[in-house]
Protein backbone atom coordinates (compact mmCIF):
# COMPACT_ATOMS: atom_id res chain seq x y z
CA UNK A 1 0.00 0.00 0.00
CA UNK A 2 1.06 3.60 -0.46
CA UNK A 3 1.84 5.93 2.31
CA UNK A 4 3.79 9.46 2.94
CA UNK A 5 5.55 10.47 6.24
CA UNK A 6 6.03 14.29 6.59
CA UNK A 7 8.94 13.87 9.05
CA UNK A 8 8.14 17.35 10.79
CA UNK A 9 5.27 18.70 11.70
CA UNK A 10 6.53 22.09 12.15
CA UNK A 11 9.37 23.70 11.04
CA UNK A 12 10.68 27.98 11.79
CA UNK A 13 12.67 29.55 9.74
CA UNK A 14 13.64 32.86 9.51
CA UNK A 15 13.25 35.36 5.95
CA UNK A 16 15.74 34.91 3.62
CA UNK A 17 17.27 31.51 4.67
CA UNK A 18 16.60 27.96 3.77
CA UNK A 19 13.67 26.05 3.60
CA UNK A 20 13.72 22.53 4.08
CA UNK A 21 10.57 20.59 4.14
CA UNK A 22 11.10 16.59 4.74
CA UNK A 23 9.14 14.00 3.13
CA UNK A 24 9.45 10.06 3.02
CA UNK A 25 6.75 7.79 1.08
CA UNK A 26 6.42 3.92 0.22
CA UNK A 27 4.98 2.29 -2.98
CA UNK A 28 5.23 -0.64 -4.52
CA UNK A 29 5.54 0.84 -8.14
CA UNK A 30 6.86 4.15 -9.33
CA UNK A 31 4.54 6.71 -7.93
CA UNK A 32 3.85 9.66 -8.81
CA UNK A 33 4.63 11.88 -6.31
CA UNK A 34 3.11 16.12 -5.44
CA UNK A 35 3.84 18.78 -3.03
CA UNK A 36 0.46 20.67 -2.14
CA UNK A 37 0.57 24.04 -0.06
CA UNK A 38 -2.80 24.99 2.00
CA UNK A 39 -2.66 29.00 3.26
CA UNK A 40 -5.16 29.44 6.22
CA UNK A 41 -9.20 29.02 6.06
CA UNK A 42 -8.27 28.69 1.96
CA UNK A 43 -8.27 25.36 -1.05
CA UNK A 44 -4.77 23.78 -1.75
CA UNK A 45 -2.59 24.70 -4.52
CA UNK A 46 -0.39 22.75 -6.17
CA UNK A 47 3.15 23.61 -5.91
CA UNK A 48 4.64 21.16 -7.99
CA UNK A 49 4.67 17.59 -9.17
CA UNK A 50 7.06 14.17 -9.75
CA UNK A 51 5.84 12.03 -12.54
CA UNK A 52 8.77 10.09 -13.54
CA UNK A 53 10.58 12.18 -15.67
CA UNK A 54 13.38 14.69 -14.58
CA UNK A 55 14.12 13.74 -10.37
CA UNK A 56 14.59 17.01 -9.77
CA UNK A 57 11.47 18.78 -10.03
CA UNK A 58 10.77 23.26 -9.93
CA UNK A 59 7.21 24.28 -9.06
CA UNK A 60 5.97 27.59 -8.40
CA UNK A 61 7.14 30.61 -6.19
CA UNK A 62 10.66 29.04 -6.07
CA UNK A 63 10.13 25.77 -4.22
CA UNK A 64 12.05 22.51 -6.11
CA UNK A 65 11.95 19.00 -5.20
CA UNK A 66 14.07 15.83 -5.76
CA UNK A 67 12.88 12.32 -6.16
CA UNK A 68 15.70 10.22 -4.84
CA UNK A 69 14.41 6.58 -5.16
CA UNK A 70 17.24 5.09 -3.18
CA UNK A 71 15.98 6.83 -0.36
CA UNK A 72 12.39 6.84 -1.05
CA UNK A 73 12.16 10.67 -0.37
CA UNK A 74 10.54 13.32 -2.23
CA UNK A 75 11.97 16.56 0.25
CA UNK A 76 10.66 20.05 -0.75
CA UNK A 77 13.29 23.19 -0.61
CA UNK A 78 13.68 27.09 -1.08
CA UNK A 79 17.10 28.78 -1.12
CA UNK A 80 15.07 31.66 0.50
CA UNK A 81 12.04 31.75 2.45
CA UNK A 82 9.51 34.68 2.29
CA UNK A 83 6.78 35.84 4.70
CA UNK A 84 4.24 34.79 2.71
CA UNK A 85 5.22 30.96 2.32
CA UNK A 86 4.34 30.56 6.08
CA UNK A 87 1.83 27.98 5.33
CA UNK A 88 1.04 24.01 5.89
CA UNK A 89 2.30 21.70 3.09
CA UNK A 90 1.33 18.62 2.33
CA UNK A 91 3.51 15.80 0.62
CA UNK A 92 1.12 13.55 -1.51
CA UNK A 93 1.39 10.40 -3.27
CA UNK A 94 -0.79 8.93 -5.98
CA UNK A 95 -2.54 5.91 -4.72
CA UNK A 96 -2.25 2.58 -5.83
CA UNK A 97 -5.84 2.80 -8.60
CA UNK A 98 -4.93 6.16 -9.27
CA UNK A 99 -7.24 8.07 -8.26
CA UNK A 100 -6.83 8.45 -5.02
CA UNK A 101 -4.49 11.02 -3.81
CA UNK A 102 -2.62 9.70 -0.36
CA UNK A 103 -1.66 12.62 1.75
CA UNK A 104 0.64 13.28 4.63
CA UNK A 105 -0.13 14.90 7.95
CA UNK A 106 1.00 18.28 6.70
CA UNK A 107 4.42 20.00 8.06
CA UNK A 108 3.72 23.66 9.31
CA UNK A 109 6.07 26.53 8.00
CA UNK A 110 6.40 29.40 10.18
CA UNK A 111 8.56 32.62 8.96
CA UNK A 112 10.07 34.98 11.05
CA UNK A 113 11.37 38.33 9.91
CA UNK B 1 -11.35 30.36 -16.18
CA UNK B 2 -12.90 30.05 -12.62
CA UNK B 3 -11.45 27.00 -10.43
CA UNK B 4 -13.23 24.69 -8.57
CA UNK B 5 -16.25 26.00 -6.51
CA UNK B 6 -17.46 24.99 -3.74
CA UNK B 7 -20.65 26.08 -1.76
CA UNK B 8 -21.66 26.66 1.34
CA UNK B 9 -17.66 27.38 2.81
CA UNK B 10 -19.14 27.43 6.03
CA UNK B 11 -21.85 25.25 7.59
CA UNK B 12 -23.52 24.61 10.60
CA UNK B 13 -25.95 21.86 11.49
CA UNK B 14 -27.36 20.56 14.68
CA UNK B 15 -27.18 16.86 15.64
CA UNK B 16 -29.41 14.15 13.31
CA UNK B 17 -29.52 16.78 10.34
CA UNK B 18 -28.86 16.39 7.25
CA UNK B 19 -25.83 18.09 5.40
CA UNK B 20 -25.47 18.98 1.79
CA UNK B 21 -22.36 20.22 0.51
CA UNK B 22 -21.81 21.00 -3.67
CA UNK B 23 -19.20 21.33 -5.71
CA UNK B 24 -19.06 22.42 -9.12
CA UNK B 25 -15.88 21.49 -10.90
CA UNK B 26 -13.70 23.55 -13.15
CA UNK B 27 -14.61 23.95 -16.73
CA UNK B 28 -13.98 20.82 -18.91
CA UNK B 29 -13.04 18.88 -16.15
CA UNK B 30 -15.87 15.28 -15.53
CA UNK B 31 -13.58 14.11 -12.40
CA UNK B 32 -14.54 14.97 -9.68
CA UNK B 33 -12.78 13.82 -6.18
CA UNK B 34 -13.92 14.62 -1.97
CA UNK B 35 -11.67 14.32 0.63
CA UNK B 36 -12.19 15.37 4.36
CA UNK B 37 -9.54 17.21 6.22
CA UNK B 38 -10.04 16.03 10.50
CA UNK B 39 -8.18 18.32 12.61
CA UNK B 40 -4.51 18.44 12.45
CA UNK B 41 -4.73 15.48 9.81
CA UNK B 42 -3.88 15.67 6.52
CA UNK B 43 -6.64 14.75 3.63
CA UNK B 44 -8.24 11.67 3.64
CA UNK B 45 -9.96 10.04 0.21
CA UNK B 46 -13.29 9.88 0.49
CA UNK B 47 -15.28 8.92 -3.49
CA UNK B 48 -14.22 9.53 -7.18
CA UNK B 49 -16.75 10.02 -9.71
CA UNK B 50 -17.20 10.82 -13.06
CA UNK B 51 -20.33 12.07 -13.99
CA UNK B 52 -23.65 9.84 -13.27
CA UNK B 53 -20.96 7.50 -11.87
CA UNK B 54 -19.79 6.43 -8.61
CA UNK B 55 -15.91 4.95 -9.87
CA UNK B 56 -14.81 4.51 -6.32
CA UNK B 57 -15.96 4.62 -2.92
CA UNK B 58 -13.31 2.62 -0.84
CA UNK B 59 -13.19 5.88 1.70
CA UNK B 60 -16.51 6.46 2.22
CA UNK B 61 -17.67 6.21 5.63
CA UNK B 62 -20.48 2.58 4.73
CA UNK B 63 -23.48 4.85 6.39
CA UNK B 64 -25.21 8.27 6.05
CA UNK B 65 -23.03 9.29 3.51
CA UNK B 66 -23.32 9.73 0.21
CA UNK B 67 -21.90 11.30 -3.19
CA UNK B 68 -23.58 11.86 -6.68
CA UNK B 69 -22.75 13.82 -9.76
CA UNK B 70 -25.47 14.12 -12.27
CA UNK B 71 -25.44 14.51 -16.11
CA UNK B 72 -26.24 18.53 -14.91
CA UNK B 73 -25.64 20.46 -12.22
CA UNK B 74 -22.69 20.47 -8.98
CA UNK B 75 -21.52 17.05 -7.18
CA UNK B 76 -23.52 16.37 -4.13
CA UNK B 77 -21.41 15.29 -0.97
CA UNK B 78 -24.66 14.31 1.65
CA UNK B 79 -24.40 13.40 5.13
CA UNK B 80 -27.73 12.12 7.00
CA UNK B 81 -28.20 12.54 10.42
CA UNK B 82 -24.94 14.52 11.22
CA UNK B 83 -22.91 13.73 14.74
CA UNK B 84 -20.41 15.53 15.78
CA UNK B 85 -17.55 13.21 14.68
CA UNK B 86 -18.72 14.39 10.85
CA UNK B 87 -17.48 18.28 11.68
CA UNK B 88 -13.93 18.72 9.70
CA UNK B 89 -13.32 20.93 6.29
CA UNK B 90 -14.85 18.61 2.85
CA UNK B 91 -12.77 19.52 0.13
CA UNK B 92 -13.41 18.52 -3.60
CA UNK B 93 -11.21 18.24 -6.26
CA UNK B 94 -11.19 17.83 -9.59
CA UNK B 95 -9.43 16.55 -12.87
CA UNK B 96 -8.94 16.56 -16.42
CA UNK B 97 -8.80 13.19 -17.38
CA UNK B 98 -9.03 10.25 -15.63
CA UNK B 99 -5.96 8.80 -13.22
CA UNK B 100 -6.26 5.70 -14.68
CA UNK B 101 -4.90 6.72 -18.36
CA UNK B 102 -1.89 8.40 -17.06
CA UNK B 103 -0.17 8.59 -13.51
CA UNK B 104 0.49 12.35 -14.19
CA UNK B 105 -3.02 13.68 -13.39
CA UNK B 106 -3.64 16.33 -11.46
CA UNK B 107 -6.18 17.11 -9.29
CA UNK B 108 -7.32 20.63 -8.58
CA UNK B 109 -9.19 21.79 -5.50
CA UNK B 110 -11.52 24.20 -4.26
CA UNK B 111 -11.81 26.62 -1.06
CA UNK B 112 -13.11 23.35 0.98
CA UNK B 113 -16.75 23.27 3.08
CA UNK B 114 -16.10 23.81 6.85
CA UNK B 115 -18.67 22.00 9.04
CA UNK B 116 -19.53 22.54 12.67
CA UNK B 117 -22.07 20.24 14.35
CA UNK B 118 -23.55 21.27 16.69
Amino acid sequence: AQSVTQLDSHVSVSEGTPVLLRCNYSSSYSPSLFWYVQHPNKGLQLLLKYTSAATLVKGINGFEAEFKKSETSFHLTKPSAHMSDAAEYFCVVSGETGTALIFGKGTTLSVSS
Amino acid sequence: NAGVMQNPRHLVRRRGQEARLRCSPMKGHSHVYWYRQLPEEGLKFMVYLQKENIIDESGMPKERFSAEFPKEGPSILRIQQVVRGDSAAYFCASSLRSAELSLAYEQYFGPGTRLTVT
